[in-house]
């Protein structure tokens, strides 16, 4: 039962570009949405996140883009760099609930 | 970072032997979690804990069990490792509220079950 969906597993992208991680989700009533992200040996840590009232929340280089009719939500690295070479997850949780659902992650190299 | 602590960092094992990875916390949050990592497969829930003594089953919990005897510690047990438990697996607190809140992880434990 996977209730989010990520893509793509794998993303290489140039210095200075685009980076764009997709994910679907089944369940309506999730309603918080974050993006952890992960270097090797390390553990995840929350990179940003987003709740349904608004359609987009950017954070520095990061923005989150939401669209609630689809079910779909997407990570935006502009100007991607090196540094952000890591494994990004997207996950969903509804309030108050106790867990919190990933999706299968998406490992990016940014070449230089 | 937040005070999680897993032990050990790395273990090899070998088939059919009991396995008990340890998470400790200093944050006094009231849940635990325990994910396993596969490429693939992203992050999938063994167990979780809502309070001491307080356990509940994740997607991926069949030969796995959990105990929490104080707020701080949360194990997983493996009853007899196989190889298909080799991972990398992780330890996560979380602070739930009137909102949804960040999950903190632990810097993981490696094993290999040859």
């Amino acid at each position: 039962q996977q209730q989010v969906k990520q893509s793509p597993q794998s993303l290489i992208v140039q210095k200075g570009g685009i980076s764009i991680i997709n994910c679907a989700y089944e369940n309506t009533a999730f309603d918080y949405f974050p993006w952890y992200q992960q270097f090797p040996g390390k553990g995840p840590a929350l990179l940003i996140a987003i709740r349904p009232d608004v359609s987009e929340k950017k954070e520095g280089r990061f923005t989150i883009s939401f669209n609630k009719s689809a079910k779909q939500f997407s990570l935006h690295i502009m100007d991607s760099q090196p540094g952000d070479s890591a494994t990004y997850f997207c996950a969903a949780s509804k309030e108050g609930a106790q867990k919190l659902v990933f999706g299968q992650g998406t490992r990016l190299t940014i070449n230089p | 970072d937040a005070g999680i602590t897993q032990s050990p960092r790395h273990k090899v094992t070998e088939t059919g032997t009991p396995v008990t990875l340890r998470c400790h916390q200093t944050e006094n949050h009231r849940y635990m979690y325990w994910y396993r990592q596969d490429p693939g497969h992203g992050l999938r829930l063994i167990h979780y804990s809502y309070g001491v003594k307080d356990t509940d089953k994740g997607e991926v919990s069949d030969g796995y069990s959990v105990s929490r005897s104080k707020t701080e510690d949360f194990l997983l047990t493996l009853e007899s490792a196989t190889s298909s438990q080799t991972s990398v697996y992780f330890c996560a607190i979380r602070a739930i509220g009137t909102a949804n809140t960040e999950a903190f992880f632990g810097q993981g434990t490696r094993l290999t079950v040859v």
